[in-house]
């Protein structure tokens, strides 16, 4: 069985700091993981992927993830955070065999100026 | 545009009432999803369809029942045999339902029992 596990609630960063939100997985088979976002009365907007090679992962707005088999995690970063970064980030990830992505509970980022 | 459209984007049930959520997409994507959200609890696989004419349950589909009779439509309707149905109801798509394929989502229905 595919599992998620996001063991932040809340993560508060001040603007221009680094930021990171874990998030680590448990598959039965080679993983796709997945990070999306999601504001206010909002759906979720795709964020980044990782399918295979490189474990560095760049995407939207400045987002990148890092893939650690070893470690079974795929924490997302973002260099220098912006306040309009505040937002519930999800984790999600899908069996190589499986069908419905399985996402996490959520961690909700603050920045503050 | 292309994009799934989820309506409305707010809705009112009384007690005992049964009630469909739209959701169409342009997308020409074969799979569609419906997921269920609730404060601190992340989203929850209601249903799922791989293609037109099939779909499956997913973790807490009891209360639930869907239809898939167009590729781009997978309307959810939510029974009175649904215990708690006050929930962010959320519908999206892939182009597969396996594999790296992510997945696109609508901007959501509100669901409120009065």
């Amino acid at each position: 069985a595919q599992s998620v596990a996001q063991p932040e609630d809340q993560v508060n960063v001040a603007e221009g700091n680094p930021l990171t939100v874990k998030c680590t997985y448990s598959v039965s088979g080679n993983p796709y993981l997945f990070w999306y976002v999601q504001y206010p009365n909002r759906g979720l907007q795709f964020l980044l992927k990782y399918i295979t090679g490189d474990n560095l992962v760049k995407g939207s707005y400045g987002f990148e993830a890092e893939f650690n088999k070893s470690q079974t995690s795929f924490h997302l970063k973002k260099p220098s955070a912006l306040v309009s970064d505040s937002a519930l980030y999800f984790c999600a990830v899908r069996e190589n065999s499986g069908y419905a992505l399985n996402f996490g509970k959520g961690t909700s980022l603050l920045v503050t100026p | 545009d292309g994009g799934i459209t989820q309506s409305p984007k707010y809705l009112f049930r009384k007690e005992g009432q049964n009630v469909t959520l739209s959701c169409e997409q342009n997308l020409n994507h074969d799979a569609m999803y419906w997921y269920r959200q609730d404060p601190g609890q992340g989203l929850r696989l209601i249903y799922y369809s791989q293609i037109v004419n099939d779909f499956q349950k997913g973790d807490i589909a009891e209360g639930y029942s869907v239809s898939r009779e167009k590729k781009e439509s997978f309307p959810l309707t939510v029974t009175s045999a649904q215990k708690n149905p006050t929930a962010f109801y959320l519908c999206a798509s892939s182009m597969y339902r396996t594999g790296g394929n992510e997945a696109f989502f609508g901007q959501g229905t509100r669901l409120t029992v009065v």
